[in-house]
């Protein structure tokens, strides 16, 4: 059975600080992971995609790492800020039958001052 | 563009009443889904459709029914509430080939 979990549940930093979070799955075969945030009360955005062959990506603070070999994936916010406070979910695509996402429970971020 | 619009944002029922979610997109896609979202679990999928006049079960299904008469609309209905339907409910959207979902901003249902 395809699966995705996170970790940690729930973080807490003060503002300004770096945190990573963590990814692992056991989709097959592999097509794509995305990372999307979650604002309170809204539905999740996606940021950031990594594919098979790519084991970093930028996209501003956000810093998505990937081993498909191990097949984790983390993704590391640099100088957090207020705004960074939601929840940051996993999903993961299956090469075929991609009509399905494999979603994981989320991380709940929360940045205080 | 108003991407992907889900109508009611709140609804509070009785059980054994019924109601019909309304999830609506304008960029064309193929590829529409419901999830529900309950505190621990994550997005489950309930019901999906890989174009207009199809409709698949997903990991959740019983309680739930769909319709995709139109391809920018997909139509969730409760026929019976029960209180475990109690839940937020988000309508997705996909373009084929591409892996993008995007999301409506949630219905929150109570099911008193």
């Amino acid at each position: 059975k395809n699966q995705v979990e996170q970790s940690p549940q729930s973080l807490i930093i003060l503002e300004g600080k770096n945190c990573t979070l963590q990814c692992n799955y056991t989709v097959s075969p592999f097509s794509n992971l995305r990372w999307y945030k979650q604002d309170t009360g809204r539905g999740p955005v996606s940021l950031t995609i990594m594919t098979f062959s790519e084991n970093t990506k930028s996209n501003g603070r956000y810093t998505a790492t990937l081993d498909a070999d191990t097949k984790q994936s983390s993704l590391h916010i640099t100088a957090s800020q207020l705004s960074d406070s939601a929840s940051y979910i996993c999903v993961v695509s299956a090469r075929f039958g991609n009509e399905k996402l494999t979603f994981g429970t989320g991380t709940r971020l929360t940045i205080i001052p | 563009n108003a991407g992907v619009t889900q109508t009611p944002k709140f609804r509070v029922l009785k059980t054994g009443q019924s109601m019909t979610l309304l999830c609506a997109q304008d960029m064309n896609h193929e590829y529409m889904y419901w999830y529900r979202q309950d505190p621990g679990m994550g997005l489950r999928l309930i019901h999906y459709s890989v174009g207009e006049g199809t409709t698949a079960k997903g990991e959740v299904p019983d309680g739930y029914n769909v319709s995709r008469l139109k391809k920018q609309n997909f139509l969730l209905g409760l026929e019976s509430a029960a209180p475990s339907q109690t839940s937020v409910y988000f309508c997705a959207s996909r373009q084929t080939g591409s892996t993008e979902a995007f999301f409506g901003q949630g219905t929150r249902l109570t099911v008193v």
